[in-house]
């Protein structure tokens, strides 16, 4: 069973577009995370959520919105994409404490 | 800004212990010393993390110096499976506990 999943694992859509990225966890962690690597491969922390409330929020555009419906899940929408936004977004999840974080496979977003 | 330094690749023989340096000059008392490693763009994986002492698993072992100043990741017997990117990082596990990740260390396996 995979612990972090992703969906979907690749997005290929056109600027301007709306797009949403699901996370779910089944760890019964407390905390999420999204994370965005960039094609220069730096992995950056965009948003952490504990128990559906928001934690960090890493100045981040408005554009970006991440919802918790509850504490196994943690969605990311983006609206108005832009040519900027092309990288891979990672969820991760952890427990609280000195717990380790487990990161999902990464949704691959590629705008045209 | 990530507060550790590695070298940016490293080569190592298949089956031989391949040993990651990390300096961390900064580290305040209340940081734990994590290492994760990402194979070929796929999630980053958790190794192993540490606080003072040195530590083992399954996986490696963390040698930490005592004046926690640098720490070194010791992958025992490394396969061609072990290339991967290595990222050692700094953090407070606090509840705001974002992990700042630096440029780590790619380390290739050599057969």
């Amino acid at each position: 069973d995979t612990a972090v999943s992703q969906t979907p694992k690749y997005l290929v859509t056109q600027m301007g577009n709306d797009k949403s990225i699901k996370c779910e966890q089944n760890l019964g962690h407390d905390t999420m995370y999204w994370y965005k690597q960039d094609s220069k491969k730096f992995l950056k922390i965009m948003f952490s959520y504990n128990n559906k409330e928001l934690i960090i929020n890493e100045t981040v555009p408005n554009r970006f919105s991440p919802k918790s419906p509850d504490k196994a899940h943690l969605n990311l929408h983006i609206n108005s994409l832009e040519l900027g936004d092309s990288a891979v977004y990672f969820c991760a999840s952890s427990a609280l404490g000195n717990q380790p974080q487990h990161f999902g496979d990464g949704t691959r977003l590629s705008i045209l | 800004d990530a507060k550790t330094t590695q070298p940016p690749s490293m080569d190592c023989a298949e089956g031989r212990a391949a040993n990651l340096p990390c300096n961390h000059s900064t580290i305040s008392g209340n940081e734990y010393v994590y290492w994760y490693r990402q194979i070929h763009s796929q999630g980053p994986q958790y190794i192993i993390h540490g606080l003072k002492n040195n530590e083992t698993n399954e996986m490696a072992s963390l040698i930490i110096t005592e004046d926690r100043k640098s720490s070194t990741l010791i992958l025992p017997h490394a396969t061609l499976r072990d290339t991967a990117v290595y990222y050692c990082i700094v953090r407070v596990a606090y509840r705001d506990d974002k992990i700042i990740f630096g440029k780590g260390t790619r380390l290739h396996i050599l057969p």
